[in-house]
């Protein structure tokens, strides 16, 4: 598969625990933030997303909190499985008329261990 | 099945051959874009299209050009490739009302 990245921060958790990655952003501006998750050799997939007006997004067994007083982004997995390892990019949208474009973070390292 | 292709995968070429890669987007999305993605740097946009024929320029545009003649399809063009630009690419895709990009699989290029 794809070499990611070489130089990423790396979590490493056991099979069935929580795990909790971090980002920071610097765009106070930014009203819109995104979770992606990269497998080795595939494009990033959407995780879930949140808007500035919330601080706290569940979907299935992923929790985003967003602390726009500190400019910290987390996700969170519950019960990580062996398939969760990858790397976890976040990326922040500033706010309307900046445009589309997605400022992305670099990465974390997910690996679980069975 | 909705999804981003992107052709080639892989790619392995000279310095100041031209290359195009591909991509195409079943959704009818508005937004396309291109990205790059290397070591430490994370994803960076390249060029990003609003629309067909509307074109502009991401953070690192320099050596691409792109171009959106029909909604599904959005080419990068690399019209003297270099050394530099040996990365790893990704093509996304979003409907015009929507903050979600879905991406392609990705494009390996190696640029001797």
């Amino acid at each position: 598969g794809e070499s990611v990245g070489l130089h990423l921060p790396t979590l490493s958790v056991q099979e069935g625990d929580n795990s909790i990655i971090n980002c920071a952003y610097s765009n106070s501006a930014s009203d819109y933030f995104i979770w992606y998750k990269q497998e080795s050799g595939k494009g990033p997939q959407f995780i879930i997303d949140i808007r500035s007006n919330m601080d706290k997004r569940q979907g299935q067994r992923v929790t985003v909190l967003l602390n726009k007083t500190v400019k910290h982004l987390s996700l969170q997995i519950a019960a990580t499985q062996p398939g969760d390892s990858a790397v976890y990019f976040c990326a922040e949208k500033e706010g309307p008329g900046a445009g589309n474009m997605l400022t992305f973070g670099g990465g974390t390292r997910l690996m679980v261990k069975p | 099945e909705a999804q981003v292709t992107q052709n080639p995968r892989y790619l392995i070429t000279v310095t100041g051959k031209k290359l195009t890669v591909t991509c195409s987007q079943n959704m009818n999305h508005e937004y396309m874009s291109w990205y790059r993605q290397d070591p430490g740097l994370g994803l960076r946009q390249i060029y990003y299209s609003m629309n067909v024929e509307v074109t502009d320029k991401g953070d690192v545009p320099e050596g691409y050009k792109v171009s959106r003649k029909e909604k599904r399809n959005f080419p990068l063009i690399l019209e003297s490739p270099s050394p530099n630009q040996t990365s790893l690419y990704f093509c996304a895709s979003k409907a015009g009302s929507t903050d979600t990009q879905y991406f392609g699989p990705g494009t390996r290029l190696t640029v001797l």
